[in-house]
């Protein structure tokens, strides 16, 4: 299995611009989480969805940010209008189903280096 | 509310040395717990993981957890470190209502 793939790798932009952040899940999987690492904030869940339903969006900074998951193979993180305090690496990571103590380990892609101007 | 909590936010140390990282989290259910690793420029990627049974549990490169229930810990220790462990490591728990919190993570620097 190729794992996580995460596309682009790398995104500049200006700020303003829409940024799309792509995520394919590893197949089998159900479970699939948004995440944003900065040196200041540390790793942040933004959103997650279980059989490409939202269930948890509270992290999710602002309208500005949205997640679709329109089938079990595919997500997007959108950004609009992006701003320069959105400059982060952006993970995505997918999991198997759940066992009965809770969610199993997460898988992680190689995240998206975001750098907004 | 729930939280994970990781005691060191930097740990410096020489090659050879031991190292136990500390993490308590705070919810009285059943949890699964894990620990991963981010090598500089790198994702995270699990280390080891605690479902049930028992409560040592080694992990890849030479690693191992302990679950002490009665503390709500899970701390990571290595009993000989080298300059490759040079790593931020992250607690995670997943809690009962299929949520998993992750600590802050821990900065492991060691010293050739």
């Amino acid at each position: 299995d190729a794992g996580v793939i995460q596309s682009p790798r790398h995104e500049v932009t200006e700020m303003g611009q829409e940024v799309t952040l792509r995520c394919k899940p590893i197949s089998g999987h159900d479970y699939l989480f948004w995440y944003r690492q900065t040196m200041m904030r540390g790793l942040e869940l933004l959103i997650y969805f279980n059989n490409n339903v939202p269930i948890d969006d509270s992290g999710m900074p602002e309208d500005r940010f949205s997640a679709k998951m329109p089938n079990a193979s595919f997500s997007t993180l959108k950004i609009q209008p992006s701003e320069p305090r959105d400059s982060a690496v952006y993970f995505c990571a997918s999991s198997p189903p759940a066992s009965a103590g809770g969610l199993n380990e997460q898988f992680f892609g190689p995240g998206t280096r975001l750098t907004v101007l | 509310a729930q939280s994970v909590s990781q005691h060191n936010h930097h740990v410096i140390l020489s090659e050879a040395a031991s190292l136990e990282l500390g993490c308590n989290y705070s919810y009285g259910g059943t949890v699964n717990l894990f620990w991963y690793v981010q090598y500089p420029g790198q994702h995270l990627q699990l280390l080891l993981k605690y479902f049930s049974g028992d409560p040592l549990v080694k992990g890849i490169k030479g690693f191992e957890a302990e679950f002490i229930k009665s503390k709500f810990s899970f701390n990571l220790r290595k009993p000989s470190v080298q300059w490759s462990d040079t790593a931020e490591y992250f607690c995670a728990v997943s809690l009962g209502g299929f949520k998993t919190i992750f600590g802050a993570g821990t900065r492991l620097f060691v010293k050739a």
